[in-house]
């Protein structure tokens, strides 16, 4: 039973809307990650935090932001959703030791 | 920088039988993990094992098994007794701040 949760699973929106994607983890983990990938492809990293007040971009280059207020949560906002933003976005975190755990994954869809 | 590397982008096995996914990576460090994650369609990502790289000998969970030559940087699985369940993408993974190889999709054939 993951203890990761993100929402909302699907998404369909409009092209221009801002749309944020929400990750929380209840284990009290330090750092965690947001990885994009388009289905049955490759996972490209693309922000990830040490801890509360610390986010850093990752190898891929994205026009979201996060955000890292308090230790269990950890969104990541489009100001302006586009088409080319269209994937999956999985957020994972971990604590001092190694291996990740996994959320579920937020499927978006910008038509 | 780190990177891993797996050379098979898909793979097919008869159920019952024995695969051998392959991973390599590249590192200057010296004490690492390494990681096999699952990714069944459309369902979360788990871990399948995991090896620390100062330990000589190879990491084992049941029906899953790694094969760790450390000074090839080679990190192969071994999937015994095949599975429909098994089928899924497998990615390599490389350490704390993951590094991820590309994947190998696994079909399973009843």
């Amino acid at each position: 039973e993951a203890d990761i949760y993100q929402t909302p699973r699907y998404l369909v929106i409009g092209t221009g809307k801002k749309i944020t994607l929400e990750c929380s983890q209840t284990m009290g983990h330090d750092k965690m990650y947001w990885y994009q990938q388009d289905p049955g492809m490759e996972l490209h990293l693309i922000h990830y935090s040490y801890g509360v007040n610390s986010t850093e971009k990752g190898d891929l280059s994205s026009e979201s932001t996060v955000s890292r207020i308090r230790t269990e949560h950890f969104p990541l906002t489009l100001e302006s959703a586009r088409p080319s933003h269209t994937s999956q976005y999985l957020c994972a975190s971990r604590n001092r030791g190694p291996g990740y755990t996994f959320g579920s994954g937020t499927r978006l869809t910008v038509v | 920088a780190q990177t891993v590397t797996q050379s098979q982008p898909e793979m097919s096995v008869q159920e019952a039988e024995t695969v051998t996914l392959s991973c390599t990576y590249d590192t200057s460090e010296s004490d690492y993990y390494l990681f096999w994650y699952k990714q069944p369609p459309s369902r979360q990502m788990i871990l399948v094992i995991r090896q620390e790289a100062y330990k000589q000998q190879n990491a084992t969970e049941n029906r899953f098994s790694v094969n760790f030559q450390k000074a090839a940087k080679s990190f192969s699985l071994k999937i015994s007794d095949s599975q429909l369940g098994d089928a899924a993408m497998y990615f390599c993974a490389y350490n704390n701040d993951m590094r991820f190889g590309a994947g190998t999709r696994l079909t399973v054939k009843p």
